[in-house]
């Protein structure tokens, strides 16, 4: 049962342009969510989170949204540039006494000069 | 400030075999959660340590063991293993109150 999914495995944008990657879920349990970037070769790197309190989280050129009655979260990016090309991974939380994430299958993004 | 430190980067073991990897967490963090990433797949949550005690358990069977120690850096052990165990294994550090997990580089095992 796959409770974060991620339907797009690849996405290609032009530099400059803005790049949205997408994120469902489906256990209305989550209360915080994540996206992970991941270049080859290296461990996850923490991008930017947002709680179930709120809808928007903004960092820079990052912006999560989420939308609780559809149980879907994008992340926005803008605008793209070409060291941004990497795998994306959203992530979803719930404080069961352990915060354990988890994680979708990926989005590959590449941004194309 | 270090970040997450993991080792080795690669290992090569046989079907049967018993494994250890290592975790080094960030300073000031005081829990570690150990998940397996499977080729094309997001990282699955094999379980966390807090205080030196386990809290937290994925769908992984008891031959998957860890370990914390009081300087909050871990182990991972697997025994009897499977061709199936051949993943990468990432380790994150975090504090438990905090929500982002923070990862290190993994340790990329293969089973022959």
């Amino acid at each position: 049962d796959q409770q974060v999914k991620q339907n797009s495995p690849s996405l290609s944008v032009q530099e400059g342009r803005i790049s949205i990657l997408n994120c469902d879920y489906t256990n209305s349990m989550f209360d915080y969510f994540l996206w992970y970037k991941k270049y080859p070769a290296e461990g996850p790197t923490f991008l930017i989170s947002i709680s179930s309190i709120k809808d928007k989280n903004e960092d820079g050129r990052f912006t999560v949204f989420l939308n609780k009655s559809a149980k879907h979260l994008s992340l926005h990016i803008v605008p793209s540039q070409p060291g941004d090309s990497a795998v994306y991974f959203c992530a979803a939380s719930f404080n069961s006494g352990t915060y354990k994430y988890i994680f979708g299958t990926g989005t590959r993004l590449k941004v194309l000069a | 400030e270090t970040g997450v430190t993991q080792s080795p980067t690669h290992l090569i073991k046989t079907r049967g075999q018993q494994v250890t990897l290592r975790c080094s967490s960030q300073s000031g963090h005081n829990t570690v959660s150990w998940y397996q990433q499977a080729l094309g797949q997001g990282p699955q949550f094999i379980f966390q340590y807090y205080r030196e005690e386990e809290n937290g358990r994925g769908n992984f069977p008891p031959r998957f063991s860890g370990l914390q120690f009081p300087n909050y850096s871990s182990e991972l052990n697997v025994n009897a293993l499977e061709l199936d165990d051949s993943a990468l294994y990432l380790c994150a550090s975090s504090l438990r109150e905090a929500g982002a997990q923070y990862f290190g580089p993994g340790t990329r095992l293969l089973v022959l």
